[in-house]
């Protein structure tokens, strides 16, 4: 079953307006997420790593301001797109590594993603 | 950082046939190497992986290997069924613990 829970699984937002996206981790605790954007036949393009009790950390060119990212507990993290634009239309997927482990040498799992229309 | 780099793109099979992926990232330092795969609008599955200290691995029809002096490793499909057909996507960890995924292949198995 799934370790990773994303929701909501589907958003169609107006162009200014902010949606948030949750991920939680499912029967372990993860001081770790991490937020990944994946626009329609192309790659998992890391966006930030969310830090539980810490700010996220950004990747080049991730507009920090637009993508607010809250990991308020060790199983919720949060991505809001804030004043959202057509352009921003994609699927948002986040992950945690399994068990709450360092990422550095074991696998992460998924969420089921959340695909983002903006209008 | 790390760059990973995957080949081919898309790739065809019969059914039966066999499928292979080949993946190369930059950093001498990553040591977990996952694939995972995925079908269209649903979330990345791990199918295999494979850490430094190891040089194949094999689970049922799915083999992957790594070459670390080359800094190489593939994946194996061995009998290839149409439910195969999925984006793979190969990764490697950077030293800052974050996955860095190749491009991807589409793989289309034919009956």
């Amino acid at each position: 079953g799934a370790v990773v829970s994303q929701h909501p699984s589907w958003v169609i937002c107006k162009s200014g307006t902010s949606v948030k996206i949750e991920c939680r981790s499912l029967d372990f605790q993860a001081t770790t997420m991490f937020w990944y954007r994946q626009f329609p036949k192309q790659s998992l393009m890391l966006m930030a790593t969310s830090n539980e009790g810490s700010k996220a950390t950004y990747e080049q060119g991730v507009e920090k301001d637009k993508f607010l990212i809250n990991h308020a507990s060790l199983t919720l993290s949060t991505l809001t797109v804030t004043s959202a634009h057509p352009e921003d239309s994609s699927f948002y997927i986040c992950s945690a590594p399994w068990g709450g482990l360092s990422s550095y040498n074991s696998p992460l799992h998924f969420g089921n993603g959340t695909r983002l229309t903006v209008t | 950082g790390e760059n990973v780099e995957q080949h081919p793109s898309t790739l065809s099979v019969q059914e039966g046939d066999s499928a292979v992926i080949k993946c190369t990232y930059s950093d001498s330092a990553s040591n977990y190497f996952p694939w995972y795969k995925q079908e269209l609008g649903k979330r990345p599955q791990l199918i295999i992986d494979i850490r430094s200290n190891v040089g194949e691995k094999k689970d049922q029809r799915i083999a992957v290997t790594l070459n670390k002096t080359a800094k190489h490793f593939s994946l194996h499909i061995t009998e290839t069924q149409p439910e195969d057909s999925a984006v793979y996507f190969c990764a490697a960890t950077d030293s800052w613990g974050k996955f860095q995924f190749g491009a991807g292949t589409q793989v289309v198995v034919t009956p």
